[in-house]
């Protein structure tokens, strides 16, 4: 198993500022992935962060909105951008390797803008 | 297109009674299938999973789901339920050949009454 430190696990945010949200895992990892979680909504897929390449986004969300760093095989970010009241959801980090079996999600950060 | 299904947007039930919540799936392939439980506030936890083999599987906290491949369906059960189950339940298929990505459905709240 993997152990999943996501920071911070709830921040609340004024518009137009930016967040950067940290995901930690205790061991390397293939893959990481960020799921956005609106109120009251399932869990959708942002992009998948592989090291040492840029991170693939889903349609929907662009680089400029949500950039990511993934700089070694331990660790990722993901950053809101120019935040609205939209923007207000649950962020989860997830790892794992190509293997959906064996994934793992975080215990997500919860995002207010205000 | 992989996709997920859960027909029940809320369910209601009592305290001692048997639970069933429905996930039917849309996958081209022999699918990995996941529950996942979220309380408020919290992230996911895994309740279970099917990868292969005996098509009815264990988790945790007592409930088990039943892969059925004519049916295009795994269910959750669990034959007495208790007031702390009262959360969100999320059903995922995982794709393996998209590199560990998951398709959730949209979930299904329950409320556990006395």
């Amino acid at each position: 198993s993997a152990v999943i430190s996501q920071k911070p696990s709830r921040d609340i945010c004024q518009r137009g500022t930016s967040l950067t949200i940290q995901c930690q895992v205790d061991s390397q990892v293939t893959m990481m992935f960020w799921y956005r979680q609106q109120p009251g909504q399932s869990l959708t897929l942002i992009a998948t962060a592989n090291q040492g390449s840029e991170a693939t986004y889903e349609s929907g969300f662009v680089i400029d909105k949500f950039p990511i760093s993934r700089p070694n095989l331990t660790f990722s970010t993901l950053t809101v951008s120019n935040m609205s009241p939209e923007d207000s959801s649950i962020y989860l980090c997830s790892v794992g390797p190509i293997d959906p079996r064996w994934a793992f999600f975080g215990q997500g950060t919860r995002l207010t803008v205000v | 297109a992989q996709s997920v299904t859960q027909p029940d947007i809320h369910i209601t039930v009592s305290e001692g009674a048997s639970l069933e919540l429905r996930c039917n799936y849309s996958y081209g392939a022999t699918p990995y299938l996941f529950w996942y439980v979220q309380s408020p506030g919290q992230g996911l936890q895994l309740l279970l999973k099917y990868f292969s083999g005996d098509t009815l599987v264990q988790g945790i906290k007592g409930f088990e789901a039943e892969f059925k491949r004519s049916q295009s369906s795994f269910n959750l059960r669990k034959p007495s339920v208790h007031w702390s189950d009262a959360a969100e339940y999320f059903c995922a298929v995982g794709a393996s050949g998209t590199g560990n990505q998951f398709y959730f459905g949209t979930g299904t709240s329950l409320t556990v009454i006395p």
